[in-house]
């Protein structure tokens, strides 16, 4: 089975820094894919960067990109730039494509506190 | 961008009644429906995987004629928490997966407190 690991359950940054969150994989899949999802105290689960197995470029979306390590199955996100609104639950996520259903595998969280 | 209802998004109800909770995809069609649920800073545990038209797939673990869950519309799936307890208190969130562009999308969740 599919396993997601986040080994951070609470990291800090102060603002304007910048933090990198770590998340491991385990699969024998090649066809997959990885997501990032923040999760703020409101506890709407919000999608922050994507990454597909197949392509080697690391994913970025403005202040936020990736560590995609496909050998070592890493995928860490760095956050730039810290804002306050960054503050929530971070969670890893990973969708093996070939399989009936393709449900998100979950990582246990990592809370980011940002200080002002 | 492609948005996820989900109604009520706060319910409390005395133990043995069922509640229902409805999770609507607003802007898009989904065959696929997933349904979660969370206890405090822990993760999402997915509950069952609905599929428009036919039977939810439930995880182990979950009783399906507790949890009864119906995908009847690629916008509408309902799950129905019968004869509730005070341990099925929790958040309940769904998400929908776009038919098309195969993107899932969360619904802002359900708390659910039985007294």
């Amino acid at each position: 089975a599919q396993t997601v690991t986040q080994s951070q359950p609470e990291m800090s940054v102060q603002e304007a820094e910048t933090v990198t969150l770590s998340c491991t994989y385990d699969t024998s899949e090649s066809d997959y894919y990885l997501f990032w999802y923040k999760q703020p105290p409101s506890r709407q689960m919000i999608l922050v960067i994507r990454q597909e197995a197949y392509k080697q470029q690391n994913a970025t979306e403005n202040r936020f990109s990736v560590n995609f390590q496909k050998a070592a199955k890493s995928f860490s996100l760095k956050i730039s730039d810290s804002q306050l609104g960054d503050a929530a639950m971070y969670f890893c996520a990973y969708r093996n494509m070939m399989e009936y259903g393709n449900k998100l595998v979950f990582g246990a969280g990592t809370i980011l506190r940002v200080k002002s | 961008g492609a948005v996820v209802s989900q109604h009520p998004s706060w319910v409390i109800c005395k133990s043995g009644t069922s509640v229902k909770i409805e999770c609507r995809s607003l802007d898009f069609q989904a065959t696929t429906m997933f349904w979660y649920r969370q206890f405090p800073k822990q993760s999402l545990m997915l509950m069952a995987t609905s599929n428009e038209g036919s039977k939810a797939t439930y995880e182990q673990g979950v009783e399906k004629d507790k949890f009864l869950i119906n995908h009847a519309s690629l916008t509408l799936s309902t799950l129905t928490v019968t004869s509730a307890h005070p341990e099925d208190s929790s958040f309940y969130i769904c998400s929908a997966r776009d038919l098309y562009t195969e993107t899932q999308y969360f619904g802002p969740g359900t708390r659910l407190l039985v007294l």
